[in-house]
């Protein structure tokens, strides 16, 4: 019954070479985020989809990028892994103009070797 | 002065205890509160929902808002080990499409 579900679990990748992370949702919420959450702290929001309307945070680095195909799909593009960048990413939904609570799917643990 | 402040913790009680979570925030503007637990290495998991002054109660948990003082709660009644997890306070900016603004989280240990 899971809503959000993220590919892979967990992804191990080398230094400088490109990695996306998937996010799919069965809710048909118009709203995707991507977080990007270090041990011990708070989930930073990386960009968000209004619909088809990107929707970068200021201090997201360039290396990081995203896709938005259809409604349900969404994607998050590592251009040049760091190890800085080797974190638990999650993919979250919201319905704008309705209740507004997130739903999380479980997270993508990223390891930067 | 951060938007919504929460602290760390870590916070440790016997099964079977009250445990009050905090946050406090800094917009009066802010409208829509939430109360998320996130096991470890696992995504946050939503628990409680609310946009008014006053409690919500839901089994063991309550949350409770005070929009004067800018002060959310959750309670925890009869503590058990399975609600060990780190704890997040989440507002919702209502008017930044809906943008989530977090509190550090409380991690909690609950000891059988």
């Amino acid at each position: 019954d899971a809503m959000v579900i993220q590919n892979p679990r967990y992804q191990v990748t080398q230094f400088g070479k490109p990695v996306t992370l998937s996010c799919s949702q069965t809710l048909n919420h118009n709203v995707m985020y991507w977080y990007q959450q270090k041990s011990s702290q708070a989930p930073k929001l990386l960009f968000h989809y209004y619909d088809k309307d990107f929707n970068n945070e200021a201090d997201t680095p360039d290396n990081f990028q995203s896709r938005r195909p259809n409604t349900s799909f969404c994607f998050l593009d590592i251009r040049s892994p760091g190890l800085g960048d080797a974190a638990m990413y999650l993919c979250a939904t919201t319905l704008a103009g309705g209740g507004t609570e997130a739903f999380f799917g479980q997270g993508t643990r990223l390891t930067v070797v | 002065q951060k938007e919504v402040e929460q602290d760390p913790g870590p916070l440790s009680v016997p099964e079977g205890a009250i445990v009050s979570l905090n946050c406090t925030y800094s917009n009066s503007a802010f409208q829509y509160f939430m109360w998320y637990r996130q096991y470890s290495r696992k995504g946050p998991e939503l628990l409680m929902y609310t946009y008014s002054s006053g409690n919500k109660e839901d089994g063991r948990f309550t949350a409770q808002v005070d929009k004067s003082s800018k002060y959310i709660s959750l309670f925890i009644r009869d503590s058990q080990p399975s609600d060990s997890a780190t704890y997040l306070c989440a507002i919702v900016n209502a008017g930044n499409n809906r943008k989530l603004i977090w509190g550090l989280g409380t991690s909690l240990a609950v000891n059988p």
